[in-house]
């Protein structure tokens, strides 16, 4: 059974850097077609990709974002995280960690709400 | 960059069938994938690969995709079918995925 689990602060500055954690159990990170990405949703809007990383560590970023965004894994520690610099109240949003089975997203984490504010 | 337009709002009495659509310039020539939301919960993966249908998935929920339009059909709307929608491809030349504006399903 897949699960995916986010981890990270609920509430940041503005500003400041928002570190995400994604614990994975199910599947390797290392399986090839699988990969995690990151993906928001602002309260009562519509879904946002933020990263994803691929079994083979190739990386991708949302073009838009792509300056404040690092996605790294641990394979060992089956984690995936996300860091996101200088945060911003429009930032405020639930962050899900998400795998994907090749280029669509099978497994989805509850997802986090992270809230920046002052 | 590439924008998926959905409707915003369907509109369905039970029994019914509901038809949402997400377009795009070629949009056939790529694989599309439809999830589900629920109020409260995390996305559902309903239909992939255009019209593949993961495991636990009713034959009521269906996909199509030719030319400018991708198109997830609900037959026999439920009450349970109420939620957002949301398209998703994979955009090769730029490396992005890309998630439809999204479609707010009402049962009447």
């Amino acid at each position: 059974q897949v699960t995916l689990k986010e981890s990270g602060p609920v509430l940041v500055k503005p500003t400041e850097t928002l570190t995400l954690t994604c614990s994975v159990s199910g599947f390797s990170l290392s399986n090839d077609g699988m990969g995690v990405s990151w993906i928001r949703q602002p309260p009562g809007k519509a879904l946002e990709w933020l990263a994803h990383i691929f079994s083979s560590d190739e990386k991708s970023y949302n073009t838009s974002l792509k300056s404040r965004l690092t996605i790294s894994k641990d394979t060992s520690k089956s984690q995936v995280v996300l860091t996101m610099t200088n945060m911003d109240p429009m930032d405020t949003a639930t962050y899900h960690c998400v795998a994907a089975t090749w280029y669509y997203f099978e497994y989805w984490g509850q997802g986090t709400l992270v809230s920046v504010s002052s | 960059s590439y924008v998926l337009t959905q409707p915003p709002s369907v509109s369905v009495a039970p029994g019914q069938t509901a038809r949402i659509t997400c377009g795009e310039n070629n949009i056939g020539s790529k694989a599309v994938n439809w999830y589900q939301q629920r109020p409260g919960q995390a996305p559902v993966l309903v239909v992939y690969d255009d019209s593949d249908r993961p495991s636990g998935i009713p034959d009521r929920i269906s996909g199509s995709n030719s030319g400018n339009t991708a198109t997830l059909t609900i037959s026999r709307v439920e009450a349970g079918d109420e939620a957002d929608y949301y398209c998703q491809v994979w955009e090769s030349s730029s490396d992005q995925y890309v998630f439809g504006t999204g479609t707010k399903v009402t049962v009447l």
